[in-house]
């Protein structure tokens, strides 16, 4: 089965923390995405990486940043968090090589206050 | 600029009916369609994925339908239980770039 895993079920957070979100995926896939979802709005793609040191922006990038330094592991980095960042973050991974299945982590809760 | 709806937002039936949920999309050059479960706090699970080549997909009680002239999926469940209470959206791919594009789901009620 695949699995991904992502390092914290819920967090919170100071407004100006800088904060990390990882994600772990075991099955050697290409493809990760990082989402937040949002009552109302539904999922909106924030970054995804094709490969690793590969990074490319998603609908709403603003305020983000990610790093893929292992084919397995893809963080995502809010540089100064804010409030309006307190979301439900989930991350995704696909095969790729014309596999297009995502497999999703469990997600992160995360609260600024 | 694709735009993925679903409709009802939200449905509520008893148990062991059969019941089609609804999802359209405005532009029918799609590259593949996937439906995905998603319980409450949780993330979501990949349910089934139709080629754009494919016409259905079905995985035990599930039957996935497309019809891409029409901009139109089903996803049919048949004698459905409580257990399958949860929100199911339905995501496109336009292309070979891997990339999603939502609906915004339907929360679906299975009374006992």
């Amino acid at each position: 089965d695949v699995k991904v895993t992502q390092s914290s079920r819920y967090l919170v957070k100071r407004t100006g923390e800088k904060v990390f979100l990882e994600c772990v995926q075991d099955m050697d896939h290409e493809n990760m995405f990082w989402y937040r979802q949002d009552p109302g709005l539904g999922l909106r793609l924030i970054y995804f990486s094709y490969d690793v040191k590969m990074k490319e922006k998603g609908d709403i990038p603003e305020g983000y940043s990610v790093s893929r330094e292992k084919k397995e592991r893809f963080s995502l980095i809010l540089e100064s968090a804010s409030t309006n960042q307190t979301s439900m973050y989930l991350c995704a991974s696909t095969p790729g090589v014309g596999s297009y299945e995502q497999y999703f982590g469990p997600g992160t809760r995360l609260t600024v206050t | 600029k694709q735009e993925v709806t679903q409709i009802p937002a939200a449905l509520s039936v008893p148990e062991g009916e059969n019941l089609v949920l609804n999802c359209s999309f405005t532009d029918s050059a799609i590259y593949n369609l996937q439906w995905f479960r998603q319980d409450p706090g949780k993330g979501l699970t990949s349910l089934l994925l139709i080629q754009s080549s494919q016409r259905e997909q079905t995985s035990g009680r599930l039957n996935a339908s497309l019809d891409k002239s029409s901009g139109r999926s089903t996803l049919y469940i048949a004698a459905s239980q409580p257990g399958d209470s949860a929100t199911y959206l339905c995501a496109v791919t336009m292309d070979s770039n891997y990339q999603l594009i939502w609906g915004a789901g339907t929360k679906l009620i299975i009374k006992p």
